[in-house]
């Protein structure tokens, strides 16, 4: 069974411009969350989704949006890029909204902004 | 705020002996505990995951103790291996898919 892929593995933008992400999830899984890791704040929530809908959503600005399709791939968009957005940014899909799952993380998709 | 604090921030094991990361937490609405691992350039990788409503649980050499009462629970790695060097990090969840991490661990096995 395939697990949560991601693309692209590695990018680098300019500063201003905007960013895509894309994430397939486990076959069957309904629910995929995005998830920001730098070195100085760590890792941290970015939004969820289930079934084509935002569920919840982490303390980042607006310029950090996704969305859902009907086959449950995700997407994530960054606009206007800053320095700081530079990092690793994961994916993670569980089979059910929540209560008794387990969440599975994807390799990342490598942000360099400069 | 750090809804759930790691400690300590690294960590150095002889080959064979038993590794311990600890973690914190206030929110007593987490209800699912999660371990991670991460080598370098990779994606967290779930290693063993506990619930509140038990107190231990172990696969292989991996064992997570978990204290309800003092809102704590650790990770043990029993006869450490250097291929167990890492960055480990707790997690806990509140309801839905949302996690909150600690600030990692990075362990390292010395052969």
């Amino acid at each position: 069974k395939a697990g949560v892929t991601q693309t692209p593995r590695y990018l680098i933008k300019t500063r201003g411009q905007q960013v895509t992400l894309s994430c397939s999830p486990i076959s069957g899984h309904r629910s995929v969350s995005w998830y920001q890791q730098t070195p100085g704040q760590g890792l941290q929530f970015l939004f969820e989704y289930f079934s084509e809908t935002q569920r919840n959503k982490g303390n980042f600005p607006g310029r950090f949006s996704g969305r859902q399709f009907s086959n449950s791939r995700s997407e994530m968009n960054v606009s206007t890029l800053e320095l700081g957005d530079s990092a690793l940014y994961l994916c993670a899909s569980s089979l059910v909204q929540q209560g008794g799952n387990t969440i599975y993380f994807g390799e990342g998709s490598w942000l360099t902004v400069v | 705020q750090q809804q759930v604090k790691q400690s300590p921030q690294s960590l150095i094991v002889q080959k064979g002996g038993i590794s311990i990361i600890n973690c914190a937490y206030e929110n007593t609405a987490f209800d699912y505990f999660p371990w991670y691992q991460q080598f370098p350039g990779k994606g967290p990788a779930l290693l063993i995951a506990i619930r509140p409503d038990v107190s231990e649980k172990k696969e292989g050499r991996f064992t997570i103790s978990f204290n309800k009462s003092a809102k704590q629970f650790s990770l043990h790695i029993m006869d450490s291996q250097p291929g167990d060097s890492a960055t480990y990090f707790c997690a806990a969840r509140a309801g839905a898919n949302n996690l909150f991490f600690g600030t990692g661990t990075r362990l390292t096995v010395i052969p």
